[in-house]
């Protein structure tokens, strides 16, 4: 069965400098996603993402963030100057269409990348 | 603003015992629930969703517009259900709020 992967599982980095977590999404799927989860608290939405362009963000997607598609397969959110509160554990989720009716749109989740700020 | 409570950090449970986890949600105006779940070592995945009005792997969750509540149930828990449950809720957009979980614990 096709699954979301996402690298590193884990990855350690300096307070200011800049990280990239990568997605693979499922092939067929169109609609591409980022979720943060700081530990012992909720899992927060982040960025949508469709046919190249951000289709939605959160207050917390600020201009610290930013995502691309730079080839057919891969989904990368970058973190630049990262910060102590940036430590989470970052989600990729795809599906094949939006909305909340259907199967289509059920959102597949990745096993997460853990981002350690120190 | 939509919001997702769930009230219960932790809630452990024998065996063959029935569980409840809870879920309230704020929201103006007409919601759809899901319940997420994530087994240890596990991805976030979908479990179910109030508008499938399906049972899956024996849990049961009905939406109570009136107590704006979306609890989840099982009457007869597994040690295999042991994991984190997310409620979810999605409004005029299709991204969910989640709420901030419950370990659900069942011990032999």
């Amino acid at each position: 069965e096709p699954e979301v992967t996402q690298t590193p599982s884990h990855q350690v980095t300096q307070m200011g400098q800049e990280v990239i977590l990568r997605c693979v999404p499922i092939s067929n799927h169109l609609y591409f996603y980022w979720y943060r989860q700081i530990l012992g608290q909720k899992v927060e939405f982040l960025v949508s993402f469709y046919n190249n362009e951000i289709s939605e963000k959160s207050e917390i997607f600020d201009d610290q963030f930013s995502v691309e598609r730079p080839d057919g397969s891969n989904f990368t959110l970058k973190i630049r100057s990262t910060k102590l509160e940036d430590s989470a554990m970052y989600f990729c989720a795809s599906s094949f269409s939006p909305g909340t009716s259907g199967k289509d749109n059920e959102q597949f989740f990745g096993p997460g990348t853990r981002l350690t700020v120190l | 603003a939509q919001r997702v409570t769930q009230p219960e950090k932790l809630l452990s449970v024998f065996k063959g015992a029935p569980v409840e986890l809870k879920c309230n949600y704020s929201y103006s105006g007409s919601p759809e629930l899901f319940w997420y779940v994530q087994y240890s070592r596990q991805r976030l995945q979908l479990l179910l969703r109030h508008i499938s009005r399906e049972s899956i792997k024996g849990f049961t969750a009905d939406l109570n517009k009136g107590e704006t509540s979306f609890h989840l149930k099982k009457p007869f828990a597994q040690e295999e259900d042991s994991a984190m449950y997310y409620c979810a809720l999605t409004g005029g957009s299709y991204i969910p709020t989640f709420g901030r979980g419950t370990s659900l614990i069942v011990h032999p």
